[in-house]
């Protein structure tokens, strides 16, 4: 069964830059597309970024000028960079994966465990 | 982007009561909704993919219908364990979005 482990710093000053990090371990990495996702405390989830084993990526227009994703096939890793953070970005942030199937749509599982990120000076 | 809508926000519940979620999309998304339960300091945990189809492990009360803009999730019977908030999420195109979520609590 697949699982992912998610790791990063979660205290920031504003204008740093975030840098979290997912790990996969039990199955097939390359079987599935890899996102972000964050979620505000007390608030809805929002989408940040996808990315494939071969790099392919998809980003949020809201988001897409100060983020980038990349992937680590060699390692089974996957990792998301916020730029020039604000108090906006606080929020827990969430990886998580989607099996590649032949429907086009997306869906997500499995998620990692979470970590809150907060932006504060 | 595409908009969800979730009715109601917050509803609750006695165990054994059936529970109906809805979800609606701002464009015909045909059946791409999907589902997830979330409890306090967890992940989200998906359900439902696909409009209707349900997730490994996830227990038969759990069922989901709809197409085009219009979905709903349905609880046969309330267990104890799932008291939570349930999110719908279109997955028909990026940015992938998300409904503002249901509060599911105990009456």
């Amino acid at each position: 069964q697949v699982q992912v482990e998610q790791w990063g710093a979660g205290l920031l000053k504003p204008s740093e830059t975030l840098s979290l990090t997912c790990g996969v371990s039990g199955g097939s990495f390359s079987g599935y597309f890899w996102s972000w996702f964050r979620q505000p405390p007390g608030k809805g989830l929002e989408w940040i970024a996808e990315i494939s084993h071969s790099g392919t990526t998809n980003y949020n227009p809201s988001l897409k000028s100060r983020v980038t994703i990349s992937v680590d096939t060699s390692r089974s890793r996957f990792s998301l960079k916020v730029t020039s953070v604000t108090a906006a970005d606080t929020a827990v942030y969430y990886c998580a994966g989607h099996w590649i199937t032949d429907s086009p749509s997306r869906w997500f599982d499995p998620w990692g465990q979470g970590t809150l990120v907060t932006v504060s000076s | 982007d595409i908009q969800m809508t979730q009715s109601p926000s917050s509803l609750s519940a006695s165990v054994g009561d059936r529970v109906t979620i809805t979800c609606r999309a701002s464009q015909s998304i045909t059946n791409s909704v999907n589902w997830y339960q979330q409890k306090p300091g967890k992940a989200p945990k998906l359900l439902i993919y696909a409009a209707s189809s349900l997730q490994s492990g996830v227990p038969s009360r759990f069922s989901g219908s709809g197409s085009g803009t219009h979905f709903t999730l349905t609880i046969s019977a309330v267990q104890p364990e799932d008291f939570a908030t349930y999110f719908c999420q279109q997955g028909n195109s990026p940015p992938f979005t998300f409904g503002p979520g249901t509060k599911v609590d105990m009456k």
